[in-house]
């Protein structure tokens, strides 16, 4: 168990609809990254957020968006949703922005 | 830009060394990192190297080159619970940002 939380573990829905999957860091980091991973890539870097702040983005498309709430915690938004939308969504949290991420156990979306 | 390259497959016997190769090209370099993913799961952080040189773990080492963009995890006494598959990553120069390659899928065999 890594400490890091994610809401939920399965999400199913229907193209364009619009889902939110949630993440808790490990108690004490301040840096969250948002991941997705589909069967046939690897591991796609969305966003990460420090304290609050977007620090970096990365592969992210203009249907998702993403924040970090004050206690730490964050959400990621996904509109508009599309069959290549399905995916494993990874939260990793990380003491200070540049050190080893910590993994959630991810949420699986299946957009039908 | 940013490539991690990484063989896709490779297959082992159990008790046997396998040796798993990551080269990279990105724009700047602040840590290398490999992490073990079982199918279905979450990645687990299992070394990272930031200077030239071998870091021993238990039964896992990992190695780096930063003149050549170069890294290898070793594993030795390979266990059945070893076939996974290992992701390489890189943080780049602004320590912000990180890129994972494609994997390696690792089969242990009896």
């Amino acid at each position: 168990d890594s400490g890091v939380t994610q809401t939920p573990k399965h999400l199913i829905t229907a193209t364009g609809q619009r889902v939110t999957l949630r993440c808790s860091p490990r108690s004490g980091d301040l840096s969250v990254y948002w991941y997705q991973q589909s069967l046939d890539q690897g591991l796609q870097f969305l966003i990460q957020y420090y304290n609050g702040e977007e620090r970096a983005k990365g592969n992210i498309l203009e249907r998702f968006s993403a924040q970090q709430f004050p206690d730490l915690h964050s959400e990621l938004n996904l509109s508009s949703l599309e069959l290549g939308d399905s995916a494993l969504y990874f939260c990793a949290s990380s003491p200070s922005g540049a050190d080893t991420q910590y993994f959630g156990p991810g949420t699986r979306l299946t957009v039908l | 830009g940013q490539n991690i390259d990484q063989p896709t497959e490779m297959t082992a016997t159990e008790g046997a060394i396998v040796q798993i190769n990551c080269t990279y090209q990105t724009s700047g370099f602040n840590g290398l990192f490999w992490y073990q993913q079982h199918a279905g799961e979450a990645p687990t952080f299992l070394s990272y190297n930031v200077l030239d040189g071998l870091e021993e773990k238990g039964r896992f080492s990992s190695f780096l080159s930063r003149s050549k963009g170069y890294s290898y995890l070793l594993l030795k006494e390979l266990q059945m619970k070893d076939s996974a598959s290992y992701l390489c990553a890189v943080r780049d120069n602004y320590g912000q940002n990180f890129v994972f390659g494609p994997g390696t899928r690792l089969s242990v065999l009896p």
